[in-house]
């Protein structure tokens, strides 16, 4: 039974270029969640998406982030025109329900770097 | 904006020694999550506590969450070297909210020395 996965585990891109971050939930598990960790920091989260709906998009900045979670497939964050504050590890997680008192598990994480 | 603060930032023990770490908030959270993390790696579940007063063991780690579910323990028995770790406490449904949007403290770096 896989858990969470995401690709890649590591990403490099240069000032200016776009970012795709795919997250594939647990099996079972309609609801994922987004987080950021910048460095020396701790996680924030970021955006609560179900298949194919934005619940709350709170923790994401206005521009350049989107997430969306289709009907078919992962759930991708996508970083346009990246900076290099944007270098940090993110981070998505994936419930059965999304209920507040459910577990919640992790991915791997992915860590962009920005030049 | 609720805030999760956890203490001590930085916990380093000899082996065989206990240790509590504490994660404490203004608001009140409709459960609490305790991680671990690995460097370069995702956090991973250890407990979700749900109940004002709950306490569950798993093995050495003892977890509490306060009764008014405003606060939480992590208490490690005769710790051990493979205990060093990021240890991370995250509450959920704070304000009401019903879904788990995660709320984390800014960690407690734990080292074990043999």
């Amino acid at each position: 039974n896989a858990g969470v996965m995401q690709n890649p585990r590591h990403l490099v891109r240069r000032r200016g270029q776009e970012a795709r971050l795919r997250c594939s939930p647990m099996k079972g598990h309609s609801h994922v969640y987004w987080y950021r960790q910048l460095p020396e920091e701790g996680l924030k989260f970021m955006v609560y998406l179900q298949k194919e709906n934005i619940i709350d998009e709170s923790g994401m900045p206005k521009e350049r982030f989107s997430a969306e979670f289709p009907k078919e497939g992962p759930s991708i964050l996508r970083i346009q025109q990246v900076v290099r504050g944007d270098s940090a590890a993110y981070f998505c997680a994936s419930s059965p329900s999304g209920l507040a008192g459910e577990n919640q598990y992790f991915g791997p994480g992915t860590r962009l770097t920005v030049l | 904006t609720q805030l999760l603060e956890q203490s001590p930032q930085f916990l380093s023990i000899q082996e065989g020694e206990n240790l509590t770490v504490y994660c404490n908030s203004s608001s009140v959270f409709s459960s609490l999550q305790w991680y671990r993390q690995e460097p370069g790696e995702g956090p991973v579940l250890l407990v979700t506590v749900v109940t004002g007063g709950e306490v569950k063991k798993l093995k050495r780690l003892t977890f509490q969450f306060g009764d008014a579910r405003k606060d939480s323990s992590l208490h490690i028995t005769a710790a051990q070297p493979g205990d060093t770790g990021l240890y991370l406490c995250a509450g959920a449904g704070a304000g009401g909210t019903s879904y788990g949007k995660l709320t984390f403290g800014q960690g407690t770096i734990l080292t074990v020395h043999p």
